[in-house]
């Protein structure tokens, strides 16, 4: 069974400081790590994915597997970035992509 | 490109009734995924399909849920009879997935169907 964990359900930071948006993960076989952003009246889209190792709009996310953790993180917080972030788990190769419940992030001006 | 389109964007009904929400995929696309997002539980996958068939229905919450992709451009979720504990927002999403290769994981999402069971 694959199971995404975000303990918060809301966070508010303050512009400039740093963000960082837990998520745990837990999963037998070699997992694939996403997140998804959420930003008001859009849709649901990629933000990043562990595999690329990329940073997105000042966003990094290192996986873990010791740890078996996949937190997002910004060093400063910017106004735009308040919007629900969801961690999201498959194994590698396969498609059925599970979903945390979420985290919705406001950044306070 | 729209993108995923879904229908109805809003729906209100009354305890009892039938409810079909709608999507229609990305062209190309060659899975399509069933999602139900609530505030308690986040986004839940229903079910999902590849190639029109169905992969993974283990989601789906009880034999009043069913769903069909009769081809590659549509497919239909549909509660019957529909309860006021069904009262979410419904996506579909979809996704190329090329055999053999890592997936990308990356999910194209509809805008969503709001469904309110009174």
């Amino acid at each position: 069974a694959q199971r995404v964990t975000q303990p918060e359900k809301l966070l508010s930071v303050f512009k400039g400081a740093p963000v960082e948006l837990k998520c745990n993960y837990s999963y037998s076989g070699s997992p694939e790590l996403f997140w998804y952003v959420q930003y008001s009246r859009q849709r649901l889209q990629l933000l990043l994915r562990h595999i690329s190792r990329e940073s997105i709009k000042g966003f990094t996310a290192d996986l873990n597997k010791g740890e078996t953790s996949f937190h997002l993180k910004k060093p400063f917080a910017q106004e735009e970035d308040s919007a629900m972030y969801y961690c999201a788990l498959s194994g590698f190769g396969n498609e059925k992509l599970t979903f945390g419940t979420g985290t919705r992030l406001t950044i306070i001006p | 490109d729209a993108g995923v389109i879904q229908s109805p964007r809003h729906e209100v009904t009354e305890m009892g009734q039938e409810v079909t929400l709608r999507c229609k995929p990305i062209s190309g696309h060659n899975s399509l995924f069933w999602y139900r997002q609530t505030m308690m539980r986040g986004l839940e996958l229903l079910i999902y399909f590849n190639n029109n068939v169905p992969i993974d229905d283990s989601g789906m919450p009880e034999d009043r849920f069913s769903a069909k992709m009769p081809n590659a451009s549509f497919s239909t979720l549909k509660i019957q009879p529909s309860e006021p504990r069904d009262s979410a927002v419904y996506f579909c999403a979809s996704s190329s997935r090329i055999a053999g290769v890592a997936n990308t994981g990356e999910l194209f999402f509809g805008e969503g169907s709001r469904l309110t069971v009174l």
